[in-house]
């Protein structure tokens, strides 16, 4: 089955840039998604279609996908951005989860 | 706005069943689908299915295939969840979201969650 691989935490000084990678095999062939999950909350979905921003996401956030990596870069970081991150992509008709990486702004 | 709206927390004992509902509004049901998914405690997120808005078609993720029930309700903006033979580790709060169908689908926006607990 596919495997999407997260680093399981990343952590930045407030104001640094903060980039998550999520590794799959000719990821470049598909879209990604990004979804943010704060303690408590329900995740929003924060980048799609691999570069794609929704409206009311912060333009501080962006994302890329090339080769077999893709990733998500948080710049100007801030306490509000304080959550776990979740890549997601299809494969074979499921969806596909990466293990989550908790980013911590200290 | 678009909004999910689950049902309450759930205890229930292993091998029993439970069932999870899913209040869609702000948009018209029948034009997408939605997704079940859920997260244990110190876990990911993990994807069970999807089911049509339009004409209830499903697509299970093999883990669940045997064990679930996705319905969906257009006269009442509903979808549902039935999942049976509970087991411990099935522990974890669920979420509706919105899509799901296609390789560029996204999940937007989620349901606020409903803790389901298996304990005997």
């Amino acid at each position: 089955s596919y495997v999407l691989t997260q680093p399981s935490s990343v952590s930045v000084s407030p104001g640094q840039t903060a980039t998550i990678t999520c590794s799959g095999e000719n990821l470049r062939d598909k879209h990604v998604s990004w979804y943010q999950q704060r303690a408590g909350q329900s995740p929003v979905v924060v980048i799609y279609q691999s570069v794609k921003r929704p409206s009311g996401i912060s333009e501080r956030i962006s994302g890329f996908n090339s080769g077999d990596t893709a990733s998500l870069t948080i710049t100007g970081t801030q306490a509000m951005d304080e959550a776990d991150y979740f890549c997601q992509a299809w494969d074979s008709g499921s969806a596909v989860f990466g293990g989550g990486t908790t980013l911590t702004v200290l | 706005q678009i909004q999910l709206v689950q049902s309450g927390g759930e205890v229930k004992g292993p091998g029993t069943s439970v069932k999870v509902s899913c209040k869609a509004s702000g948009y018209t049901f029948s034009n997408n689908g939605i997704s079940w998914l859920r997260r244990a405690h110190g876990q990911g997120l993990e994807w069970m299915g999807w089911i049509s808005g339009y004409n209830g078609r499903t697509n299970y993720a093999q883990k669940f295939q045997d064990r679930v029930t996705m319905t969906a309700d257009t006269s009442t903006s509903t979808a549902h969840m039935e999942l049976r033979n509970l087991k411990s580790d099935d522990t974890a709060v669920y979420f509706c979201a919105r899509g799901g169908d296609g390789s560029a689908a996204y999940f937007d926006p989620w349901g606020q969650g409903t803790l389901v607990t298996v304990s005997s």
